[in-house]
């Protein structure tokens, strides 16, 4: 069975561009979750889609926005990139809800100069 | 707000040492999900507990849920150079899953 797909792998962008994170999630998760992991630090939850709306956002600015389509994959928009913004962004999923495990991605790793 | 904190943040130990890993909620949690992050790695889910007092064990790893469905532990026996990397606990809250401030285990041949 094929696991959490993202694109791309690495990013290079310059600040204030835009940037969009791509996530395939396994098949049968109905739950895609977004996280931000600065180097070396914690998960901090961006974006949780389930069922093509979105469910709950975390302490981020409304520049961090997302979608998922009608085949359960998302999209994680940056707009106005900032330096801070270089992180890596890890997509997962699950069966709806947080009482199920989540399956993660390799993540995108972003980098803005 | 809810809040999941672990300690230590980081521990560094002989192979062959036994670690530990511990986790605290600060609500009540319908169950403790571990994940582990190897170096260069992203999360992999190890095991999910729900039952208060629950014990689990994975070879090496035991987890526990402690009685009051707020505190877990990692216990690792005899640890091996392939431990090493962050191990985070994760309590779910009503629309979010809190992921602990996570323990970076270094093993040292």
């Amino acid at each position: 069975e094929a696991g959490v797909t993202q694109s791309p792998t690495h990013l290079i962008k310059t600040r204030g561009q835009q940037v969009t994170l791509r996530c395939s999630p396994i098949s049968g998760h109905t739950s895609v979750y977004w996280y931000q992991q600065a180097l070396g630090l914690g998960l901090q939850f961006l974006l949780w889609y389930d069922e093509g709306e979105e469910r709950n956002r975390g302490n981020f600015p409304p520049r961090f926005s997302g979608r998922q389509f009608p085949n359960y994959s998302s999209e994680l928009n940056v707009n106005a990139l900032e330096l801070e913004d270089s992180a890596l962004y890890l997509c997962a999923s699950s069966f709806g809800g947080f009482t199920y495990e989540q399956y993660f991605g390799p993540g995108t790793r972003l980098t803005v100069t | 707000g809810q809040q999941v904190m672990q300690i230590p943040q980081y521990q560094h130990v002989q192979e062959g040492e036994d670690f530990t890993t511990y986790c605290n909620s600060s609500t009540t949690l319908s169950n403790i999900q571990w994940y582990k992050q190897r170096p260069g790695g992203h999360p992999v889910f190890l095991i999910q507990l729900v039952k208060s007092g629950e014990v689990k064990k994975q070879k090496r790893l035991t987890f526990q849920f402690g009685e009051a469905k707020k505190n877990s532990s990692l216990h690792i026996t005899a640890t091996q150079t392939t431990d090493v990397g962050t191990y985070f606990c994760a309590g779910p809250g009503a629309n979010n899953l809190f992921f602990g401030t996570g323990t970076r285990l270094t093993v040292i041949p």
